[in-house]
């Protein structure tokens, strides 16, 4: 069974401060996908980046960053310099390839964001 | 580019009323669909998926179906709501199959049951 845990439930900061958002995973898959979405207070949960078991490499975009660590099953996402925008629920998931059921995001229960001008 | 659309937007029902709630794709072709249902905690859980048309599989049982009568429409209905139903409905797409795709999400149905 596959598991994503987000530890932390909510967290504020205070605008321009770098936050960072931990995600652990379980998985028996040798291939598996990670994700992170962002769910604005409008609802809609918005893709964020997708990173596949082989892809160690760190990635950045602008202001945000991934961590991948297979070694500590962790996925965790910063960011730099963190403005009012980025208040949201940001959740974690995970996809594996073990055929049935394969389809399915497991995702985490989420951590809660926000940022205090 | 793809778009999702899912109506409607926020809906009010009294209990052991029916439910429809509809989602369609726009700009793609045999996607895979999928309901989510994110109740007060916050967490998603997955209801039904569709690799198909009239193709449906079930992950949680519950008081709840789900049809897909044409390739980018996918259905949500009830016979009769529960109390429990309560929460927001939120329709995703995704390319092909397989476990690597990302999966793209409408703006929701917040649907209270009274």
């Amino acid at each position: 069974a596959q598991k994503v845990t987000q530890a932390q439930t909510e967290i504020s900061v205070v605008e321009k401060e770098d936050v960072t958002l931990d995600c652990v995973y379980e998985t028996r898959d040798t291939t598996y996908y990670l994700f992170w979405y962002k769910q604005p207070p409008s609802g809609e949960l918005v893709f964020l980046i997708r990173r596949n078991s082989f892809d160690e490499q760190n990635e950045i975009s602008g202001r945000y960053s991934w961590n991948f660590q297979k070694s500590t099953s962790s996925f965790n996402f910063t960011i730099t310099a963190s403005q009012v925008v980025d208040s949201a629920v940001y959740f974690c998931a995970l996809s594996g390839n073990s055929g049935a059921g394969s389809y399915q995001l497991t995702f985490g229960k989420g951590t809660k964001l926000s940022v205090i001008p | 580019s793809q778009t999702i659309h899912q109506w409607p937007a926020t809906l009010v029902q009294p209990v052991g009323s029916p439910l429809s709630l509809e989602c369609t794709v726009e700009g793609t072709s045999n996607p895979n669909l999928y309901w989510y249902r994110q109740a007060a905690g916050r967490g998603l859980q997955l209801l039904f998926y569709s690799v198909g048309i009239g193709q449906i599989s079930s992950e949680v049982p519950q008081n709840l179906s789900a049809s897909r009568p044409q390739d980018r429409q996918f259905i949500l209905s009830s016979k009769k709501l529960l109390l429990s139903d309560s929460g927001f409905y939120l329709c995703a797409w995704s390319r092909g199959t397989g476990a690597g795709n990302e999966q793209f999400f409408g703006p929701g149905t917040r649907l209270t049951v009274l």
